[in-house]
């Protein structure tokens, strides 16, 4: 089956924790996406990357940090420089080629703070 | 203003009805909109694409852009409760990837009523 995978579905982070989420596609996707999405807030930009050993930042990437050293993985830390991390969080993949940056989306992780 | 508007319901209407979701953006040089469907603690699948302006038809599923007014609709015929989601609307400005790849609508939260 060709897609993303995130995972795992559920975490949860403990006060001073750093937390890793994960992310590989099998799309052979050049571009992927780190988003967060809030009730009411909609989908907020946290890290780009559109090539290995490259990675660019979002709207709201303090706090967190990503690498890039595999086309097919795009991990997420969620440092413990993030004050508020309750939120769910979604990859996406695109291809660099497709009109329109059509992005397509992983089943998301749900990050809560004990 | 916001760069791309979309209310947020929720819209609740019965079954069997047609459904009109829309959004309104405020740059001019956005050519590329998609439809994404969210179902509740999923990620979101993409439903329709269309480049530049016009009419686009997928079974049940209309998507129309005006590009002289700025808005951008998605018609339901023949609604079902399994319709039930949150629509995204998603637009760009150019092929490829990158931070200003894909623009977002907050999402409309979408009931259908058995």
């Amino acid at each position: 089956d060709g897609g993303i995978t995130q995972s795992p579905k559920y975490l949860f982070r403990k006060e001073g924790q750093n937390v890793t989420l994960s992310c590989e596609q099998n799309l052979n996707h050049d571009a992927m996406y780190w988003y967060r999405q809030d009730p009411g807030q909609g989908l907020r930009l946290i890290y780009y990357s559109q090539i290995v050993n490259d990675f660019q930042k979002g709207d709201i990437a303090e706090g967190y940090s990503v690498s890039r050293e595999k086309k097919e993985s795009f991990p997420l830390t969620v440092t413990s420089a993030q004050k508020n991390p309750t939120a769910f969080y979604l990859c996406a993949s695109s291809s660099q080629t497709s009109g329109g940056n059509i992005q397509y989306f992983g089943a998301g992780t749900r990050l809560s703070v004990l | 203003q916001k760069e791309v508007e979309q209310d947020p319901g929720p819209l609740s209407v019965p079954e069997g009805a047609i459904v009109s979701l829309n959004c309104t953006y405020s740059n001019s040089a956005f050519q590329y909109f998609m439809w994404y469907r969210q179902y509740s603690r999923k990620g979101p699948e993409l439903l329709m694409y269309t480049y530049s302006s016009g009419n686009k038809e997928d079974g049940r599923f209309t998507a129309q852009v005006d590009k002289s007014s700025k808005y951008i609709s998605l018609f339901i015929r023949d609604s079902q409760p399994s319709d039930s989601a949150t629509y995204l609307c998603a637009m760009s400005v150019r092929s490829g990837g990158g931070a200003d790849g894909l623009t977002f609508g907050k999402g409309t939260h979408l009931i259908i009523q058995p």
